[in-house]
């Protein structure tokens, strides 16, 4: 089973560009969300999806933007790239919200230069 | 709002030895539990999580945890670490029931497992 697949895995970009985080999974799970992970900052959640077509907002959505268009993809786009937004990125996705097990992609990691 | 707090951002230790991993939570209400580990260059993995019943919970890998609602903690132990067990591992919560299905980390626990 491929679970969650992230791509790219690793991603150079310049202050101002744009680019999308790509992340599928293939378990029919209605609840996805993406974290960055910062050094002994943990995880944090930047944006999360209860199902295809509803979004929402978690601790650092600033300079993100998702869309949920199909249950299996939920994309996370950098609208103009900061030196601030360089990070590891995951994306997770469990079948319930809250109770079940979380499954993580294997992450992106994003220089931001 | 709910917090999680890894009272150790690393643990050194030596092989064979036993170890425990802190966690307490803030929240005064029902909440779920779990602890994820990291090992290098991958993504998280659940080892164990509580959502109700016996306080004592048995992960993979030989982990163990222990709810304890009035110390609002869930310690993770392992009574003898091997090398292999060398990751960094976190601490995780979310509300049971309400709109809150979030699941709100800790800043992560480095264990460092010594021959």
């Amino acid at each position: 089973n491929a679970g969650v697949t992230q791509t790219p895995k690793f991603q150079v970009l310049k202050t101002g560009q744009s680019m999308t985080l790509q992340c599928a999974q293939d378990m029919n799970h209605e609840y996805m969300s993406w974290y960055r992970q910062d050094p002994g900052m943990g995880l944090r959640l930047i944006h999360y999806s209860v199902g295809a077509g509803i979004t929402d907002q978690g601790e650092v959505p600033n300079g993100y933007n998702v869309s949920r268009s199909t249950t299996e993809d939920f994309p996370l786009r950098l609208l103009s790239a900061a030196p601030s937004q360089t990070s590891v990125y995951f994306c997770a996705s469990s079948i319930q919200w809250g109770a079940s097990k979380a499954f993580f992609g294997q992450g992106t990691r994003l220089t931001v230069v | 709002a709910q917090s999680v707090t890894q009272l150790d951002s690393q643990v050194p230790v030596f092989e064979e030895a036993p170890v425990e991993l802190r966690c307490n939570y803030s929240s005064s209400v029902s909440v779920y539990l779990f602890w994820y580990v990291q090992y290098p260059n991958q993504g998280l993995q659940l080892l164990l999580k509580y959502l109700s019943g016996s306080t004592l919970v048995k992960g993979i890998n030989g982990f163990e945890a222990e709810f304890n609602k009035s110390q609002t903690s869930f310690h993770l132990r392992k009574p003898s670490v091997h090398i292999s067990d060398t990751a960094e591992y976190f601490c995780a919560v979310s509300y049971a029931g309400g709109s809150q299905g979030n699941l709100i980390f800790g800043k992560g626990t480095k264990l460092s497992v010594k021959p």
